[in-house]
């Protein structure tokens, strides 16, 4: 139990295009889903927490209306990369929260694979 | 100070080693605990909470110091399958489920 997916898991785009990403949870529902950048080196850097149905909570210094976040579902939330530039370039994660919190902790998040970003 | 800080490493250390990391957090608030494991190019898979009474699973041994702010991760008898980045991780304290995640340590386990 607890599967999240990803979807693209890898996606190169050119410079100016927009590149969405798809996290779902697959057998639980996740009023609370959680996107993540990792530069190569670095650790996970929190951008932004969805909330199912409500608007997206965004880090400091992450740009909203460059990363639209949009949780319509209990099970599905995409990350929308628009006119995505080589900076842009990472490995993006998503994770999520068990509605009902259960897991080996209160707080455990269940982490999708991942889709790594190259922007030409 | 960083909110959650990690031994630099890289650790290289043979098989059958026991090996050690450490780390710390600036949150007093914080109430959950964990470590996690991330494979070269992969996603971070959780390896264990860490509760304040110390657990052990197997091989390892987490344990937490909440008068320090301080929380470790014990590996014995190391095998190669454990070489990946150990991060520490560590909620936010708040009603908001955000986790902080420490840098990480490479451990490279050697034949």
């Amino acid at each position: 139990g607890a599967v999240v997916s990803q979807h693209p898991s890898r996606v190169i785009c050119k410079s100016g295009t927009s590149v969405k990403i798809e996290c779902r949870s697959l057998d639980f529902q996740a009023t609370t889903m959680f996107w993540y950048r990792q530069f190569p080196k670095q650790s996970l850097m929190l951008m932004a927490t969805s909330n199912e149905g409500s608007k997206a909570t965004y880090e400091q210094g992450v740009e909203k209306d460059k990363f639209l976040i949009n949780h319509a579902s209990l099970t599905l939330s995409t990350l929308t990369v628009t006119s995505a530039h080589p900076e842009d370039s990472s490995f993006y994660i998503c994770s999520a929260r068990d509605q009902y919190g259960v897991g080996l902790s209160y707080n455990e998040q269940f982490f999708g694979p991942g889709t790594r970003l190259t922007v030409l | 100070r960083k909110e959650v800080e990690q031994d630099p490493g890289p650790f290289n250390v043979p098989e059958g080693a026991t090996v050690a990391f450490n780390c710390t957090y600036s949150n007093s608030a914080s109430q959950s605990f964990f470590w996690y494991r991330q494979d070269c190019r992969k996603e971070p898979k959780l390896l264990m909470s860490v509760y304040s009474s110390g657990n052990e699973d197997g091989r390892f041994t987490a344990q937490l110091n909440r008068a320090s702010q301080y929380i470790s991760l014990l590996i014995r008898d190391s095998k190669l399958s454990d070489s990946a980045t150990y991060l520490c991780v560590v909620d936010s304290g708040g009603s908001n489920y955000k986790l902080t995640f420490g840098k990480g340590t490479l451990l490279t386990v050697n034949p």
